[in-house]
């Protein structure tokens, strides 16, 4: 069966600090790996995509990992700001109209 | 939200009552989908479209129907409400089907008594 789980259920840190978040999955065929964010009340808004060759990508003070072998994936958060409060979503396609969403871990920053 | 709204934003009704969510995109993209959000689920695919009159089922249709006859509406249809249907509707839209980045708009929240 095809899952994407995502680790902590829920987070609380200082604002200034870093953090990280994990995606593990299941997924077979593999065609790529996203982490969105979704803010309270909004829509999810894509943060980095990633294919099969690809195992790092940067958007801004976010760091996406991916490790094809382990199938593992990771964002860095990097100096958080009260604005990171929100959850993420790890997102898994496995190819034509198949996307597999984890259930996101929520965040909250503190001041 | 990337040129995509969605009608009415909350909504609450009685079970058994009919309810269409409305979905309107300015992208001109080809493809649209409405999920549902759900505590301890990820987002689950309900409908989707490809196409003006062209949809197909997702993994939670059941008590949902669809239509798209133009490239910028899709509506999503509970013929009678259930207490099970209370969620989170989000619509979304995709220049291509094969992984390309999906786009969602604000979501509706319905509630049904």
């Amino acid at each position: 069966k095809n899952q994407v789980e995502q680790s902590p259920q829920s987070l609380i840190i200082l604002e200034g600090k870093n953090c990280t978040l994990q995606c593990n999955y299941t997924v077979s065929p593999f065609s790529n790996l996203r982490w969105y964010k979704q803010d309270t009340g909004r829509g999810p808004v894509s943060l980095t995509i990633m294919t099969f060759s690809e195992n790092t990508k940067s958007n801004g003070r976010y760091t996406a990992t991916l490790d094809a072998d382990t199938k593992q994936s990771s964002l860095h958060i990097t100096a958080s700001q009260l604005s990171d409060s929100a959850s993420y979503i790890c997102v898994v396609s496995a190819g034509f109209q198949k996307l597999v969403f984890g259930t996101g871990t929520r965040l909250l920053v503190s001041p | 939200d990337a040129g995509i709204t969605q009608s009415p934003r909350h909504k609450v009704t009685e079970t058994g009552t009919p309810v269409t969510l409305r979905c309107h995109q300015t992208e001109n993209h080809r493809y649209m989908y409405w999920y549902r959000q759900d505590p301890g689920h990820g987002l689950r695919l309900i409908h989707y479209s490809y196409g003006v009159k062209d949809t197909d089922k997702g993994e939670v249709s059941d008590g949902y129907s669809v239509s798209r006859s133009k490239t910028e509406d899709f509506l999503l249809t509970l013929e009678s409400a259930t207490s099970s249907q209370t969620s989170v509707y989000f619509c979304a839209i995709s220049e291509t089907g094969d992984g390309n980045e999906q786009f969602f708009g604000p979501g509706t929240r319905l509630t049904v008594l």
